[in-house]
């Protein structure tokens, strides 16, 4: 399953299968890219980042890619289980000594068993 | 387990009430951060706080006071608070982003504040 961010908000899948979450960011001078997991009643938990010299980075399960020509971020989870339902929230960030994080919109994603 | 320790997790007062929202990290984080979010929406920034020195202040209404007492501690003073405040409050901490080449942001699991 694929969502476009701001255009569909829920993105419903089925356990096992692979979800796409997408993201388009807007400041140009954003140079590191993070994607945030938030479980319902829980702060942001950070999942995987990318900075803006990258393409793509790989996790656990978990990949980013990044297309800096078009100001798109896409999350791919792969054999999504039911505890990856959660919204997702990609952020953006101007490199300081501390961090200035800006989220975006945030897609919900339901895992049906 | 979060690192991040939020109190109260829940809060709830009158307009015109003066109450605290309290943070503590224990990670040698040298900056901190609160941030509100509304039910179904993103974190909004509010404020940052680097070297227990005011760096960010989104433009947030003086009624948010907040205060560094130390690296460990973040507050939010709170007071004259509208109906429309109510919202999860969030704290994070972080690494000095030059020092340690990483931006994640450790957050809290939130207080949520009602204003009646």
């Amino acid at each position: 399953g694929e969502s476009v961010g701001l255009h569909l908000p829920t993105l419903s899948v089925q356990e096992g299968d692979n979800s796409i979450i997408n993201c388009a960011y807007s400041n140009s001078a954003s140079d590191y890219f993070i994607w945030y997991k938030q479980e319902s009643g829980k702060g942001p938990q950070f999942i995987i980042d990318i900075r803006s010299n990258m393409d793509k980075r790989q996790g656990q399960r978990v990949t980013v890619l990044l297309n800096k020509t078009v100001k798109h971020l896409s999350l791919q989870i792969a054999a999504t289980q039911p505890g990856d339902s959660a919204v997702y929230f990609c952020a953006e960030n101007i490199r300081w000594g501390y961090q200035k994080v800006t989220f975006g919109t945030g897609t919900k994603l339901q895992v049906i068993p | 387990d979060t690192e991040v320790t939020q109190t109260p997790k829940h809060l709830v007062m009158g307009m015109t009430n003066k109450k605290s929202l309290k943070c503590e990290q224990h990670m040698g984080h040298r900056a901190m951060y609160w941030y509100k979010q509304k039910a179904k929406k993103p974190p909004e920034l509010m404020f940052v706080y680097s070297y227990e020195k005011l760096s960010i202040n989104e433009s947030v209404p003086s009624r948010f006071s907040p205060e560094c007492p130390n690296s460990s501690l973040l507050n939010l003073h709170l007071h004259a608070l509208q109906p429309e405040d109510s919202a999860l409050y969030l704290c994070a901490s972080s690494q000095d982003r030059l020092l340690s080449g990483t931006g994640e942001l450790f957050f809290g699991e939130g207080s949520r504040l009602t204003v009646l």
